[in-house]
Parts: structure tokens; sequence; C-alpha cells
């Protein structure tokens, strides 16, 4: 069984469309995370949601909109894409606390042309 | 802020040798933790290793050990009897102790020669 888990694997779509990404953990983690990983392939993170709370955003544009029906759950939504969004995005679970560890998911390989 | 820093963005090993990996961080706090995170063309993020800042003993796993000098801010990575399977993308990251905030470093590519 796939621990974290994001669909869709590849999304490619035109400028200034609407798009989801959905992002599943079956570990029992509390916390979730989103990445966007660059062309150069720097590791960022965007958000990370606890008990449905946000607690990071990292200068994040507010087209960006994380959403956690439950704690298993935690579902990036892209407004107006632009070029610039595109980018691999992980989505990551882990236990609340520095000291553990995160588990990723495969990415979503995301492309706006 | 934290920031990483991986001064080597490709390495390259011959099969079977050992490869280091380097990586430092700058910080002002006293309590963190490190990790070590793999991604291979698969692009799978895949935890290496993971070292607490408090413990003096340099964490292994298997053919995997770091060198951690936490006055130097320095957290290496040791790579011994590399096999062609380690081939990746390996990423250095800093966790704060009081939240879930992880930087990561810019990554080093690592290419195992057969």
């Amino acid at each position: 069984d796939t621990a974290v888990s994001q669909t869709p694997k590849y999304l490619v779509t035109q400028m200034g469309n609407d798009k989801s990404i959905k992002c599943e953990q079956n570990l029992g983690h509390d916390t979730m995370y989103w990445y966007k990983q660059d062309s150069k392939k720097f590791l960022k993170i965007m958000f990370s949601y606890n008990n449905k709370e946000l607690i990071i955003n990292e200068t994040v544009p507010n087209r960006f909109s994380p959403k956690s029906p439950d704690k298993a759950h935690l579902n990036l939504h892209i407004n107006s894409l632009e070029l610039g969004d595109s980018a691999v995005y992980f989505c990551a679970s882990s236990y609340t606390g520095a000291k553990n560890i995160q588990y990723f998911g495969a990415g979503t390989r995301l492309s706006v042309l | 802020a934290q920031t990483v820093t991986q001064s080597q963005p490709e390495m390259s090993v011959q099969e079977a040798e050992t490869v280091t990996l380097s990586c430092t961080y700058d910080t002002s706090e006293s309590d963190y933790y490190l990790f070590w995170y793999k991604q291979p063309p698969s692009r799978q993020m895949i935890l290496v290793i993971r070292q607490e800042a408090y413990k003096q003993q340099n964490a292994t796993e298997n053919r995997f050990s770091v060198n951690f000098q936490k006055a130097a801010k320095s957290f290496s990575l040791k790579i011994s009897d590399s096999q062609l399977g380690d081939a990746a993308m390996y990423f250095c990251a800093y966790r704060s102790h009081n939240n879930n905030d992880m930087r990561f470093g810019a990554g080093t590519r690592l290419t195992v020669k057969p």
C-alpha cells in the first residue's frame, strides 16, 4: 500500500486555468505538507497543515490554496495558473514534532503552457 | 532563517568505492535535526539517514553514515561500497526543534560508474 499518494502524476494545462492536485496519506500522521521543486531541483516548502490549521505559508501567492477535508488529505488548489507555476509538487506527511520523519509522495509534474 | 548549503552540484564515484557528499548549514539554534534524502530518477523522495543535534554519535544506516560536526555546522554523508542504485540526487535538510519547517539544500547529483 502506498503511504503517501498524489494524483495526478502529470498535469498539463493552459495558462489561466484552475487545477487541483490531491494528496492522501494512510500513515495516521497528523501533519501534511506541500513542497514545490523548481526546474533547478530546489525544494521549498509551501504549506503545512496540522489538525486542519495552516501553520506554515512561505510567501506563496494566494492563487495557491491548500484544503484539508480531513486529517488524511491535503489537496492543493491553484487558480489562474501562470507559466512560472510549472514545477514538480510534492506532498508529504509526518507526526507533529521536528524529530519525526517526513514521508513524501511521488510528486506531480505540473506543466503550464 | 536557517540556510543549508550543498557546495557540490555533481559528484561521481566508481562502483564499490566510497564517496562523501558535503553539507553545511547556518543556524543560531542548539537543538535541531538533520536529514539526508535521496531522489532517484523516479522522483520519489526517500529518507536516507537522520541525525539529532544533541547526539554526539554519528548516525549510520548500513552503507550510509554521516560525519556530524556541530561546531563547524557540517553534516556530510558517506556512502560506502557504492552501488549503481545509489545514483540519484541527494538533498541535505535542516529542521528546527520547535517547528515543522524543513529547509533543503540545493542537492548533489551523484553518478555511479560501473
